[in-house]
């Protein structure tokens, strides 16, 4: 079993809907990363939590460290926020340069 | 600020032969980290550089190695390639800290034939 693991693995919108994308671990952490990659491999960072919750723009991460699981909500989603979407986490008592990945959801937003 | 850039961005190599990619970091970035991504296992850490010392290693066999300079810029290298190291390598660069974002080059695709 992995140690970082998404759901879904594929997720089809519409433009305008609410997306929620799942990630649950199995060690303990000392960051959990949200990432996006777009076709051609670019890989942008959106989050980075240790607890709580944060929001950028229509982007909202939260983390419960108890339950060891984070989510990744998209309101009112856009075909421009089709893409991979990875979390990634920093576990507990290994250098902080190093992140373990789920697989990924791939995210398409139909107009 | 500069992003962090990778060169080539794309390679062609033969098995056996060897290759090495190159990452340039944020300016201030003192930690790069190495990855390879390919279809069926995903994202895998490689190594994590800070100060020109190998902080990490992944699960990867001797053939791959890497080092970083005086001025933070890492290199990697893969001796004797085989058709499976064929991947999107990227590199990653951060602050030296507890609580550190990486930011992610674009990354040298790398294809044994």
């Amino acid at each position: 079993k992995n140690e970082v693991e998404q759901s879904p693995q594929n997720l089809t919108a519409q433009e305008g809907e609410f997306i929620t994308i799942n990630c649950s671990y199995s060690v303990g952490i000392s960051a959990l990363h949200w990432l996006q990659q777009h076709p051609g491999g670019g890989i942008v960072s959106l989050f980075m939590l240790s607890s709580g919750k944060k929001k950028h723009g229509r982007l909202i991460a939260t983390i419960n460290i108890q339950e060891k699981h984070s989510s990744l909500h998209i309101t009112a989603s856009h075909p421009r926020d089709s893409a991979v979407y990875i979390c990634a986490v920093n576990a507990g008592g290994t250098s902080y340069g190093k992140l373990t990945f789920g697989q990924g959801t791939i995210l398409t937003v139909h107009p | 600020k500069a992003g962090v850039t990778q060169t080539p961005r794309y390679l062609i190599k033969t098995r056996g032969q060897q290759v090495t990619l190159s990452c340039s970091p944020i300016s201030g970035h003192r930690s790069v980290s190495w990855y390879q991504q390919t279809p069926g296992q995903g994202l895998q850490f490689l190594f994590e550089y800070f100060s020109e010392t190998q902080r990490n290693k992944g699960n990867f066999p001797g053939r791959f190695s890497g080092r970083q300079f005086s001025n933070s810029r890492s290199e990697m290298n893969v001796s004797t390639l085989e058709l499976g190291d064929s991947a999107l390598y990227l590199c990653a660069s951060s602050l030296y800290g507890r609580l550190n974002e990486q930011f992610f080059g674009p990354g040298t695709r790398l294809t044994v034939l």
